[in-house]
């Protein structure tokens, strides 16, 4: 099956701990993002990558870091920093270059709760 | 961030009923598309829109691209219960960013 994966669904940490959710895709995508989602909002861009080994911020991307060493993986890292990490993280990735495709798809999240 | 005004917030209609949600933006977008999500999942695209004035069908939806490029609707006709959930407008940036609407929730009454 083709598609993108998240993992865990639901995770638990304690205040104070850095936790890294993870995003896979099979679907040979270059780009892929990473956005938050709070109860009643729509969604806010943290970090994207267009390309292995390059990412750039997105519009609320203190307290978080991620990395792009293969083109499949994205995994994100909230820190400590992040003073109200507790929301559904959603990953998407989109195929670049000719238009016409640019749609991102997104995976099925994970909810991070923060005791 | 800049977010785009979806409206409406939420809609409680009888099934069989059409519903009209919009999206307005200060900005231009060379892309519109729209999602549906639905409890505890990601967003699933529904319909993607390239050219201003463009009119796209997707079975019981269609959308349109604003001719200012600056907003975009969504209709889905005889809605039935399964329809329920949240839906999405977002504008497309430079280097494939989206900008998202607050979401439109849509409660369907069989």
């Amino acid at each position: 099956d083709g598609g993108i994966t998240q993992s865990p669904k639901y995770l638990f940490r304690k205040e104070g701990q850095n936790v890294t959710l993870s995003c896979e895709q099979n679907l040979n995508h270059d780009a892929m993002y990473w956005y938050r989602q709070d109860p009643g909002q729509g969604l806010r861009l943290i970090y994207y990558s267009q390309i292995v080994n390059d990412f750039q911020k997105g519009d609320i991307a203190e307290g978080y870091s991620v990395s792009r060493e293969k083109k499949e993986s994205f995994p994100l890292t909230v820190t400590s920093a992040q003073k109200n990490p507790t929301a559904f993280y959603l990953c998407a990735s989109r195929t670049s270059g000719t238009s016409g495709s640019n749609e991102q798809f997104f995976g099925p999240g994970t909810r991070l709760t923060v005791l | 961030g800049q977010q785009l005004n979806q409206s409406p917030q939420s809609m409680f209609i009888q099934e069989g009923e059409d519903v009209s949600m919009n999206c307005t933006s200060s900005s231009i977008f060379n892309t519109w598309l729209w999602y549906k999500q639905e409890p505890g999942e990601g967003p699933v695209l529904l319909i993607a829109l390239y050219k201003a004035g463009e009119l796209t069908s997707n079975g019981r939806l269609t959308a349109q691209f604003g001719i200012t490029r600056k907003d975009s609707f969504l209709n889905i006709s005889a809605s039935i219960p399964s329809d329920v959930g949240i839906y999405f407008c977002a504008g497309q940036r430079q280097g494939g960013k989206l900008i998202f609407g607050q979401g439109t929730e849509l409660s369907v009454k069989p």
